[in-house]
């Protein structure tokens, strides 16, 4: 499957600023890319998609301003946090899928605290 | 809405036995189920896809059966050992995106 890396694995922030999370498909072209959010001892839920070169669709009940994410190219996705609040504390995980398979491939997840 | 369900929070397991997870789904008819594999901090490591179409797919010790009449996936783990043990999410497609079922936390006691 494909190796999918965030950085970084986890981060700690004071209320108000924002935070920057980046996700690499490090051997696949991911035409899509999906941002999830795990809070503790509950399922995935997805915030967004994004297509290469496309703006994200995002889902209902998330602030697409609030959750900034660009899909520069087949390899790489941001998610940006502005003026993270510490309900915005969360484990955030990017996910990727090809053209063709329908597959879904995760990364490691990133663990955002908001102080 | 779509919805999946996985009723089991916890399954304890002795080790050497076959480990049985369900998941159930709702409202919709998906496409196809994923199964992954979760361990504490990180993130979901996938495992098998199955479709509608097939009523069983294999892997090794891992086995996934699809039951369209009863709405129901199936995962099954086959000589269960200790390091099986983590959190199995259940995922289906509909509507261009994979919902989550809440997961089951294995334990494989030794």
């Amino acid at each position: 499957g494909a190796v999918v890396s965030q950085h970084p694995s986890r981060v700690i922030c004071k209320s108000g600023t924002s935070v920057k999370i980046e996700c690499r498909s490090l051997d696949f072209q991911a035409t899509t890319m999906f941002w999830y959010r795990q809070f503790p001892k509950k399922s995935l839920m997805l915030m967004a998609t994004s297509n290469e070169g496309s703006k994200a669709t995002y889902e209902q009940g998330v602030e697409k301003d609030k959750f900034l994410i660009n899909h520069a190219s087949l390899t790489l996705s941001t998610l940006t946090v502005t003026s993270a609040h510490p309900e915005d504390s969360s484990f955030y995980i990017c996910s990727v899928k090809g053209l063709v398979a329908d597959e879904q491939f995760f990364g490691p997840g990133t663990r955002l605290t908001v102080l | 809405s779509q919805k999946i369900e996985q009723n089991s929070e916890a399954l304890n397991i002795q080790e050497g036995k076959t480990a049985t997870l369900t998941c159930n789904y709702t409202n919709y008819s998906p496409a196809y189920l994923q199964w992954y594999r979760q361990d504490p901090g990180r993130g979901p490591v996938f495992l098998l896809l199955i479709r509608e179409n097939e009523k069983e797919k294999r892997k090794e010790r891992l086995k996934v059966t699809f039951d369209t009449t009863l709405k129901q996936s199936l995962f099954h783990i086959t000589a269960s050992q200790p390091a099986d043990s983590a959190t199995y999410l259940c995922a289906s497609f509909g509507n261009e995106k994979l919902t989550f079922g809440t997961g089951t936390r294995l334990t494989i006691i030794p």
